[in-house]
């Protein structure tokens, strides 16, 4: 079945940076493109980032776009998310998703950031 | 950016009743080239992750119950579960994904 782990999450100062990572099993990873969603404690549910199958095309929310980069390694079944500058309102647990033949069919359990000092 | 508005942001319903609930967008999730309206439901149990419900606006997932049904076309979205169980607790989101960002509503608290 298809199963997503996130790691990387943690307690980070502002301005500081974090990786995380997603591994994707069950299903034929570079086949999907692949989303990073996160929510705030308490709050909805927020897209922030979009990469196509081959990395060809990536998407950003504007409220993280200059800061994150998203990335992904085929051969390793691995979806990636590089933050950078981060600011206390970056704290959300961060769920990678797969892009199914709608939209995202599959989560992970989520990996918790936390930005502060 | 796409607005996903939904109502009531929470619902109290007794056991084996129905509960519907609204989501609408400030613009037509509609496409002309498919007729297909790009709107999905999401549940979030407390704890875990979203599960998607419901996409296509009323297609449901493999493996969701048949008491969950979506219906609406265009800027105006329904999701209905036609008896409430226990276990339909959960915040339920809708979803546009017609362009970029994917932009999801507040939610509705489902209660008994």
């Amino acid at each position: 079945q298809v199963q997503l782990v996130e790691s990387g999450g943690g307690l980070v100062k502002p301005g500081g940076s974090l990786r995380l990572s997603c591994a994707a099993s069950g299903f034929i990873f570079s086949g999907y493109s692949m989303s990073w969603i996160r929510q705030a404690p308490g709050k909805g549910l927020q897209w922030i980032s979009y990469i196509s199958h081959t990395s060809t095309y990536t998407s950003y929310a504007d409220s993280v776009k200059g800061r994150f980069t998203i990335s992904r390694d085929n051969g390793k079944n691995s979806l990636f998310l590089q933050m950078n500058s981060l600011r206390a309102e970056d704290t959300a647990v961060y769920y990678c998703a797969r892009d199914g033949p709608a939209t995202d069919d599959n989560w992970g359990q989520g990996t918790l950031v936390t930005v502060s000092s | 950016d796409i607005v996903m508005t939904q109502s009531p942001d929470s619902l109290a319903v007794s056991l084996g009743e129905r509960a519907t609930f609204s989501c609408k967008s400030s613009q037509s999730l509609l496409s002309s080239s498919n007729n297909k309206n790009y709107l999905a439901w999401f549940q979030q149990k407390a704890g875990q992750p979203p599960k998607l419900l419901i996409s296509w606006a009323s297609t449901r997932e493999s493996g969701v119950p048949d008491r969950f049904s979506g219906s609406g076309s265009g800027t105006d979205f329904t999701l209905t579960i036609s008896s409430l169980q226990a276990e339909d607790v959960a915040l339920y989101y809708c979803q546009q994904y017609y362009n970029t960002p994917r932009t999801f509503g507040q939610g509705t608290k489902v209660e008994i």
